[in-house]
């Protein structure tokens, strides 16, 4: 079955350490996104892609990084730059344009140790 | 400030009875679009309306769109107690514009 998988579900950082979030589709879509969610806040956008090797960023991209080398994945790091990690992280995808629906994974909870 | 805007933001009923609930946005919008989310989980899409529709059906969801009120409403009829979660909308200004998500509405079912 077609989806988005994202790994690890849970995730703790340690002071001055940076952390890597996987994502991974299967739903050949060009669009991919990372969002962030804390409580009442709703989803801030991270950082988008449309293409391999081509990455913007988004409302909320100070102490992230992302990178595409492939169509399939959109990795997130949390650096330690990012002061207040502690989220729970959405990976989603689309075709383009991008006001198209979207396809979320089940997320990564990430705390601070 | 968030494009859309739910409301209310917690509605509680008993399993049987209609849900509603509302979103606002402010600017001139290409598309809205309504999520679920269960806990813990991811979002996942249940209806997206365009800005030349007034309303659009999917099972027991029924979907209205009044651009003149910069407003849009979810209806689940006859609710279930697998209903409870939270429900987004998320506006898309233009084709190529990215999503704006709002905050959200808990909506518990009673057994």
């Amino acid at each position: 079955d077609g989806g988005i998988t994202q790994s690890p579900k849970y995730l703790f950082r340690k002071e001055g350490q940076n952390v890597t979030l996987s994502c991974e589709q299967n739903l050949n879509h060009d669009a991919m996104y990372w969002y962030r969610q804390d409580p009442g806040q709703g989803l801030r956008l991270i950082y988008y892609s449309q293409i391999v090797n081509d990455f913007q960023k988004g409302d909320i991209a100070e102490g992230y990084s992302v990178s595409r080398e492939k169509k399939e994945s959109f990795p997130l790091t949390v650096t330690s730059a990012q002061k207040n990690p502690t989220a729970f992280y959405l990976c989603a995808s689309s075709i383009v344009p991008f006001n198209q629906p979207q396809h979320f994974g089940d997320g990564t909870r990430l705390s601070i140790l | 400030s968030q494009q859309g805007e739910e409301d209310p933001q917690a509605l509680s009923i008993q399993e049987g009875e209609n849900a509603t609930m509302n979103c606002s946005y402010k600017t001139s919008i290409n598309n809205l679009q309504w999520y679920r989310q269960n806990s813990g989980r991811g979002l996942v899409h249940l209806i997206l309306i365009r800005s030349n529709e007034r309303e659009k059906h999917s099972g027991r969801l029924r979907v209205t769109l009044d651009t003149s009120k910069k407003s849009s409403s979810l209806l689940i009829t006859a609710s279930r107690a697998a209903d409870t979660a939270s429900y987004f909308c998320a506006t898309g200004l233009s084709a190529n514009s990215k999503l704006t998500f709002g905050k959200g509405i808990t909506l518990s079912v009673r057994p």
